[in-house]
């Protein structure tokens, strides 16, 4: 089955610059998309097609793509985006889903 | 403003038959047209795509649970299920619903996108 790649965790300061990779080896001819997920909520679709956000979603929240690898980048990060991000994709077949394992953002 | 909402019994006994129903509603929501997903996530862990149904009742499930998972809907009642076979303690997880977005590449081909919205999520507890 196909796998995508993630950190665990990913720890910053407030007002610093998170990045979270995700790998897999379709990335580079399948759209990802990234999620938030806090305690006790169901995920929100924060990113898709590899860097646009849904309308309500704050700007510093962006999407990048280079090759087999795609980064959520979170700008000035503040204490309410501490939680779990989950990046998603399908395989080369295009049929099959894959999420990556999620990473913990911690907010020191 | 579309909305999603899981139904289901809340626990099952091991060996049994998981069933769940999510019911899609909002103003001028039609469920055809669209393709509809489980995912699921056991209890402190990641997220698992369980498969999704187009409105014509063609579907696609994760391999790892392809022999057990049946996906079915029924756009007169806006609403898709999800039926799930032999479940042992490994199926204790929230269930949640999702729309699935889809796309056609230059060559036709089909490719699954992102899920969005996701409904609140319903945990089913497999018990002996």
């Amino acid at each position: 089955s196909y796998e995508l790649t993630q950190p665990p965790s990913v720890s910053v300061s407030p007002g610093q610059t998170a990045r979270i990779t995700c790998s897999g080896d379709a990335l580079p001819t399948r759209f990802a998309s990234w999620y938030q997920q806090k305690p006790g909520q169901a995920p929100v679709l924060i990113i898709y097609k590899d860097n646009r956000r849904p309308s309500g979603i704050p700007e510093h929240f962006s999407g990048s793509s280079s090759g087999t690898t795609v980064t959520l980048t979170i700008d000035g990060v503040q204490s309410e985006d501490e939680a779990d991000y989950y990046c998603q994709s399908a395989d080369s077949s295009g049929f099959y889903v894959a999420f990556g394992g999620g990473t913990k953002l911690t907010v020191l | 403003q579309l909305q999603l909402q899981e139904s289901g019994p809340g626990q099952v006994k091991s060996s049994e038959t998981l069933s769940l129903t999510c019911t899609v509603s909002g103003a001028s929501t039609r469920i055809s047209g669209y393709f509809w997903a489980w995912i699921r996530q056991p209890p402190g862990k990641g997220l698992e795509w369980v498969g999704s149904i187009f409105y014509n009742g063609s579907a696609y499930y994760n391999p790892s649970l392809k022999s057990r998972v049946t996906i079915s809907v029924d756009t007169s009642k806006n609403q898709f299920s999800l039926k799930l076979n032999s479940v042992t303690a490994a199926d204790t997880a929230i269930y949640y619903c999702a729309r699935h977005d889809y796309s056609y590449d230059s060559g036709g081909g089909l490719t699954m996108n992102w899920f969005d919205p996701w409904g609140q999520g319903t945990l089913i507890t497999v018990s002996a």
